[in-house]
């Protein structure tokens, strides 16, 4: 069965220091792999996917097989970043599976 | 562009009764998925339609059915609500288009608080 561990349900940083939110993936198949984040008081809206390979307001994650590893990663946290935060899994049948999400809390 | 839209923003029920929820996706979008984030439980998908059909459906009893109009506005029908179904809906939408194996960028709309009493 598929399912995505977000293991730390609260993370909390200061302003200025690195940021790694940790995911892992129970997937027989090939995988996509996506980062959700949810601001206060706005809805839902997507961070990035592995198969862009972008990096979106500094941020970058990168698939591991081998790990069954998508950690998201910003070298410099900012207080803007502050959020909540989901790791989602799709098998390609747009069904999308998530995990249970991180709060985010950078420190001034 | 407007974003996915969804009502009512709250709907207060009791259990046994029947809870309507609305969705209208981006223009353009053929796609429909509906998920549950229930206290405790996160997100879970619960539903997905496209060109008025429904293609895939999340581990949800039969008394949570929806359907998908054609101008691809939707709506997830929940009967014999229980309190166990008090939880947010989050509805999405995506162009429906698939590129081989890739997967659609979601949209999400704000969400509907169901709450059973």
């Amino acid at each position: 069965a598929q399912r995505v561990t977000q293991p730390e349900k609260l993370l909390s940083v200061f302003k200025g220091a690195p940021v790694e939110l940790k995911c892992n993936y129970s997937y027989s198949g090939s995988p996509e792999l996506f980062w959700y984040v949810q601001y206060s008081r706005q809805r839902l809206q997507l961070l990035l996917r592995h198969i862009s390979r972008e990096s979106i307001k500094g941020f970058t994650a990168d698939l591991n097989k081998g790990e069954t590893s998508f950690h998201l990663k910003k070298p410099f946290a900012q207080e803007e970043d502050s959020a909540m935060y989901y790791c989602a899994l799709s098998q390609g049948a747009q069904k999308l599976v998530f995990g249970q999400g991180t709060r985010l809390t950078i420190n001034p | 562009e407007a974003g996915v839209t969804q009502s009512p923003t709250h709907l207060i029920k009791t259990r046994g009764q029947q809870a309507t929820l609305r969705c209208s996706p981006i223009s353009g979008h053929t796609s429909v998925y509906w998920y549950q984030q229930a206290l405790g439980l996160g997100l879970q998908f619960l539903l997905w339609y496209d060109e008025g059909e429904e293609r895939n459906r999340g581990n949800f009893p039969p008394r949570f059915s929806g359907r998908q109009f054609p101008n691809y506005s939707s709506e997830l029908n929940v009967n014999a609500l229980e309190l166990e179904d008090s939880a947010l809906y989050l509805c999405a939408s995506s162009l429906g288009r698939m590129t081989g194996d890739s997967t659609d960028t979601q949209y999400f709309g704000p969400g509907t608080r169901l709450t059973v009493l």
